[in-house]
């Protein structure tokens, strides 16, 4: 069965810097994938970022990077040049291509972004 | 772009009594699932959804759940004689393949309140 940590509840970072949200995992499938979805006060859960086990390189979709290091088992998202919007609870989750179709979310991080 | 959506975006209802929670997936996907989040805790699978049948469901997900797929848009969380305990936001979710190869795309939620 899959287990996803996030370590941090809460993170402050000042505006126009990078922040790392940590994710490490645990998985016994071959083929799994990593993402990271944004919750923000309104409560909807928006898809950032995507990271396939097989993939060589690591994801980036504009300011959000994904550090992956599959030795290390950890998935972090970096975010760059911080924005207030950016103000969030962040979940990282992950999926099994073969034995199971659900996502197993770990518990958040909150980032906080500050002027 | 294709969204996901879901109606209510809030229903309050008194315990024992029944609700049904609507989505509509994204049109070409074809696994649907829904999740629930307990306020200030992990989102959390409830059950997927694929060729017209339940793939895979949770511990969480009992009798007292169900789920259908009356027509070839809508996908539906029945839940009935509600607790108070199942007081959450329900997210529906759907994407094009399976957990690890492709994204979920979540719905706005539902904020299910039971006094």
């Amino acid at each position: 069965a899959q287990k996803i940590t996030q370590t941090q509840p809460g993170m402050f970072v000042q505006e126009k810097e990078a922040v790392t949200l940590d994710c490490t995992y645990d998985t016994s499938d071959q083929s799994y994938g990593l993402f990271w979805y944004k919750q923000p006060s309104s409560g909807e859960m928006i898809f950032l970022i995507y990271q396939g086990s097989y993939d060589e390189q690591n994801a980036t979709e504009g300011r959000y990077s994904l550090n992956f290091q599959k030795a290390r088992k950890s998935a972090n998202l970096v975010i760059s040049a911080s924005q207030l919007g950016d103000s969030a609870m962040y979940f990282c989750a992950g999926g099994e291509s073969y034995n199971t179709d659900k996502l197993i979310f770990g518990t958040g991080t909150r980032l906080q972004v500050f002027p | 772009e294709p969204e996901v959506t879901q109606t209510p975006s809030h229903q309050v209802t008194q315990m024992g009594q029944e609700v049904i929670l609507r989505c509509v997936p994204i049109s070409n996907h074809l696994y649907f699932y829904w999740y629930r989040q307990i306020l200030g805790q992990k989102v959390e699978f409830l059950v997927s959804f694929y060729n017209n049948e339940i793939s895979e469901k949770s511990e969480i997900f009992d009798d007292q759940f169900s789920v259908e797929r009356p027509d070839g848009s809508n996908f539906t969380l029945k839940i009935r004689s509600t607790k108070l305990e199942d007081s959450a936001m329900y997210f529906c979710a759907s994407s094009e393949g399976l957990a690890g190869d492709d994204t979920q795309y979540f719905g706005p939620g539902t904020r299910l309140t039971v006094l």
